[in-house]
């Protein structure tokens, strides 16, 4: 699986878009761009995937460049209950097998009254 | 909630010492995974079955062993002991292997060992 770069930590104001960035350089072309959150020691959460194309769900949105070299995690209008670990995930995707996923270090971010 | 359990919620025991972690995935998920938190290492998956066969294997210990029954669920096993063995121990449900794959977690045994 491709390797993923993501800032250690950011701050976001409550109300506000939360951007979180996550640089995968060395992405090929069947893999896909995944998120999880972790809230504090709580079991890690799925947030969304994509390929290349756009995606939205009730959570939040994925923004893939167009080169697919990286991607940003938008949560519309944070809430302190986002504050939490996120992490980017890069792996295959399609059938045949599935194994577990590759947690790196992730983004701390911090949501603030 | 995710729908996948996990006893005990805590678990203190000693060096040397055997224990014994047990999960349920959501009902219909025949995948199962295991991960292990802990502050060094950050989260690592550890070993995954599928309807009752292993399937994939991660950064494991021999003295740790898994296995899933009839029924879906399953246990993973530590033996031995060690004090860097502490951590937190996730287990992890999907329906299949089928894309894409989306793994609903459960909400951790925090073991200790003393």
């Amino acid at each position: 699986d491709a390797k993923t770069t993501q800032p250690p930590s950011m701050d976001c104001a409550e109300g506000r878009a939360a951007n979180l960035p996550c640089n995968h350089s060395t992405i090929s072309g069947n893999e896909y761009v995944y998120w999880y959150r972790q809230i504090h020691s709580q079991g890690p959460q799925y947030i969304i995937h994509g390929l290349k194309n756009n995606e939205t769900n009730e959570m939040a949105s994925l923004i893939i460049t167009e080169d697919r070299k990286s991607s940003t995690l938008i949560l519309p209008h944070a809430t302190l209950r986002d504050t939490a670990v996120y992490y980017c995930i890069v792996r295959v995707g399609g059938g045949g097998g599935a194994d577990g996923l590759t947690f790196g270090k992730g983004t701390h971010l911090i949501i603030q009254p | 909630d995710s729908g996948v359990t996990q006893t005990p919620k805590h678990l203190i025991t000693a060096t040397g010492q055997r224990v014994t972690l047990r999960c349920s995935p959501r009902s219909g998920d025949l995948s199962v995974y295991w991960y292990q938190q802990s502050l060094d290492q950050g989260l690592q998956f550890l070993i995954q079955y599928y309807n009752g066969e292993e399937r994939a294997k991660g950064n494991i210990l021999e003295r740790f062993s898994a296995q899933q029954f009839p029924d879906l669920h399953s246990e993973l096993n530590l033996s031995s002991l060690e004090l860097g063995d502490s951590a937190l121990y996730f287990c992890a449900s999907s329906v299949g292997l089928s894309f894409p794959h989306e793994q609903f977690f459960g909400p951790g045994t925090r073991l200790t060992v003393l």
